[in-house]
Formats: structure tokens, sequence, C-alpha cells
């Protein structure tokens, strides 16, 4: 399998700050790569697909980049509502495999 | 919009199967465009891909649970299901059933991702 390392494991940062969160994958996955949030209590939501196409309803605060076997998460601007967890995920090979989770709290 | 809800008993006694249910609405089973699928989530947060039926009903299981997997869509009630046989304390988790949804990269390939998500069910083992 496929394995993908988050870090860090968990951050902590002010409203308006500018976040960066990376995924490194034991091997290439091209631009497989998509990026969820978890807020406590919920399901995990879909941010980001392919590297960098947000999805429907995401603000513009969230941006993604990488490819191969690097790649970050950005949030510009945080936000009370960004705490939770954030997992990556590749869909490269057939046995898709999540990060660890980064834990986002809020100063 | 596809809207997912899980059922199924919350405590299954080890050696035994589990059982889940998934109802769909606002969308059918048999239309194209998703593929159904299962993850769980253990009590340390980490996310585990169970595995989906597709929409041309091919099959995809995590090999490190295929001989104890069936994943099933039963287009007459719109839902989707999750057999796990020889459930151990390890089976413990949150179950979430879901919908993984694809488009064109083009000359890329085909990206999939998990567009929705039920609440999620938690199962416990034990006697």
């Amino acid at each position: 399998d496929i394995q993908l390392t988050q870090s860090p494991s968990s951050l902590s940062a002010s409203v308006g700050d500018r976040v960066t969160i990376t995924c490194r994958a034991s091997e290439s996955i091209s631009k497989y790569l998509n990026w969820y949030h978890q807020q406590p209590g919920k399901a995990p939501a879909l941010l980001i697909y392919a590297v960098s196409t947000l999805y429907r309803g995401v603000p513009s605060r969230f941006s993604g980049s990488g490819s191969g076997t690097e790649f970050t998460l950005t949030i510009t601007s945080l936000r009370p509502e960004d705490v939770g967890t954030y997992y990556c995920q590749q869909s490269y090979s057939t046995v898709y495999t999540f990060g660890q989770g980064t834990k986002l709290e809020i100063k | 919009q596809v809207q997912l809800q899980e059922s199924g008993p919350g405590l299954v006694k080890p050696s035994q199967t589990l059982t889940l249910s998934c109802n769909v609405s606002g969308g059918s089973v048999n239309s194209g465009g998703f593929y159904w699928t299962w993850i769980r989530q253990y009590p340390g947060k980490g996310l585990e891909w169970i595995g989906y039926m597709s929409d041309t009903g091919s099959l995809n299981y995590n090999p490190s649970l295929r001989s104890r997997l069936s994943i099933a869509v039963d287009t007459s009630t719109n839902q989707f299901s999750l057999r796990l046989s020889s459930v151990t304390a390890a089976d413990a988790a949150v179950y979430y059933c879901a919908a993984c949804g694809y488009t064109s990269g083009g000359s890329t390939g085909v990206w999939y991702f998990i567009d929705y998500w039920g609440q999620g069910t938690v199962v416990t083992v034990s006697s």
C-alpha cells in the first residue's frame, strides 16, 4: 500500500494566520491527491481533489499544490471554523489510503 | 444532492458477522456516477478505506479485509451494504458509507474523490 505521511501532526495558529500542512507519499502518486477536513463529531468533508481543484463551495482561502510525492495544503487567513483535523488521501492505487491526519487548533 | 445514512447494530459479538446498510437519497444507486464506498475510522482517528462497488458493478476491496468482506447494492431499496465476517476487537470503529465521485482529468486520467459521506455509525465488538 502507498503510505501517506502528514506533517505536522498537530498545530495551533491564530485567526488570520497562514497555515501549511504537508503530505508526503511513499511513492509517486502523480496528482491523485485529495484533501479533507473533519470538524469535531462530524464526517470528513472534501476540500480539494486532484491536488489543487477546489470542491464546490469550498472557500478560496484553501489551496493545494504539489505533485509526485510531496503535496501541501495551505489555508490563508485562518478562520475559527477551520478547526478540526485535515487528511490527505490518494487515489493513485486501487487501494486508497489516507494520511494520519493533522489536528488544527485556534490559539 | 446525495444524502447517505448508515444503519445497523452498534454492538457485535466477536466471531460474528457485522452487517451495515446505507440508505441513499437524492440519487439512485444504479444511475451511475458514483462508486458506493465504505470507510472506517478508528478511535485514534485513523481512516481506513474498506472498499467499493462501482457503478458498473465491479468490486474493489482492501486486500487486508478481502477474505471477510462483501459489499452489495440493492436497487429495489436504493441501498448498499457491507458484510464483514469473523469480527474481532480490531474491527471496532466508526463506519462511514460514502459516495466516491469521479471526473475526467483529460489526458491525465480520472480523478476519484469521496464527495458524499454518511454521518457514521459506531460499531463496538464485545461479548
